[in-house]
C-alpha cells in the first residue's frame, strides 16, 4: 500500500517570504514523488519530481523539493513566495514499478500581497 | 502540456441515468487513468488502462466502469448515476518513457 500526508490543508504566507508546503509518504520500495498545482476551474500542473539522485530537486516557476528518505518526507518549497502561488497544491507518490499514483488530499496555498 | 481533452466539461444529470465522459489524448500514451477529486480526498483513482482493451480498478470503482478502443480515447461510465458521484472528473495520461502524468482540464459532473 501506499499513501501520502499533507499534513497542512491551509498555508498562508506574504509576498516575498518564503514558502513551504509539507509532504510525508509511506510506500514499499524506492519511491517516485511529485507535486503538482492547480489553479482554480483548472486539471493539474505538474510542478517537479524526484526519481533518484540529488535530494534536491528543482522544478518549474521557482519551486524546489528536497526528498528526506529517512523522515520520509518531500517538503515543496519556494524562497520567495508571488501572489500568483496562491493555488492548490498536491503531493504524490508512486512505487517505481508501478504506475498508479497515490495523492495528497492537497494544500491550499495563499499568499497575501 | 500534453493534448488531452475531456468532454463534457460540464454536465448534469438525473439519478439513475447512465453517463459517459471521454477522454482523448494526442500524445499516444500507454497509460491513461481516471481520477475524481472531491474535498478533503484529493484525487483518488477510479480505473486506468495500460493499453488498448487493457483496464484495471482503481480504489474507488464501484459503480463505474471504462472503456478503451483506441490508445487515444478512454472512455468512462457511470452506469447508473447516483448522488454521490457528483463531482469533478480529471483524465491523465503517461507515455512509457516519461515518469509524470499528464492532466486533462476535468468534467464537473452534477447528479440530481
Amino acid at each position: 500500500a501506499q499513501s501520502v500526508a499533507q499534513p497542512e490543508d491551509q498555508v498562508n504566507v506574504a509576498e516575498g517570504n518564503p514558502l513551504t508546503v509539507k509532504c510525508t509518504y509511506s510506500v514499499s520500495g524506492n519511491p517516485y514523488l511529485f507535486w503538482y498545482v492547480q489553479y482554480p476551474n483548472r486539471g493539474l500542473q505538474f510542478l517537479l519530481k524526484y526519481i533518484t539522485g540529488d535530494n534536491l530537486v528543482k522544478g518549474s516557476y521557482g519551486f524546489e523539493a528536497e526528498f528526506n528518505k529517512s523522515q520520509t518526507s518531500f517538503h515543496l518549497k519556494k524562497p520567495s513566495a508571488l501572489v500568483s502561488d496562491s493555488a492548490l497544491y498536491f503531493c504524490a507518490v508512486r512505487r517505481s514499478n508501478d504506475y498508479k499514483l497515490s495523492f495528497g488530499a492537497g494544500t491550499t496555498v495563499t499568499v497575501r500581497a | 502540456d500534453a493534448g488531452i481533452t475531456q468532454s463534457p466539461r460540464h454536465k448534469v444529470t438525473e439519478t439513475g441515468t447512465p453517463v459517459t465522459l471521454r477522454c482523448h489524448q494526442t500524445e499516444n500514451h500507454r497509460y491513461m487513468y481516471w481520477y475524481r477529486q472531491d474535498p478533503g480526498h484529493g484525487l483518488r483513482l477510479i480505473h486506468y488502462s495500460y493499453g488498448v482493451k487493457d483496464t484495471d480498478k482503481g480504489e474507488v470503482s464501484d459503480g463505474y466502469s471504462v472503456s478503451r478502443s483506441k490508445t487515444e480515447d478512454f472512455l468512462l461510465t457511470l452506469e447508473s448515476a447516483t448522488s454521490s458521484q457528483t463531482s469533478v472528473y480529471f483524465c491523465a495520461s503517461q507515455g512509457d518513457l516519461e515518469y509524470e502524468q499528464y492532466f486533462g482540464p476535468g468534467t464537473r459532473l452534477t447528479v440530481t
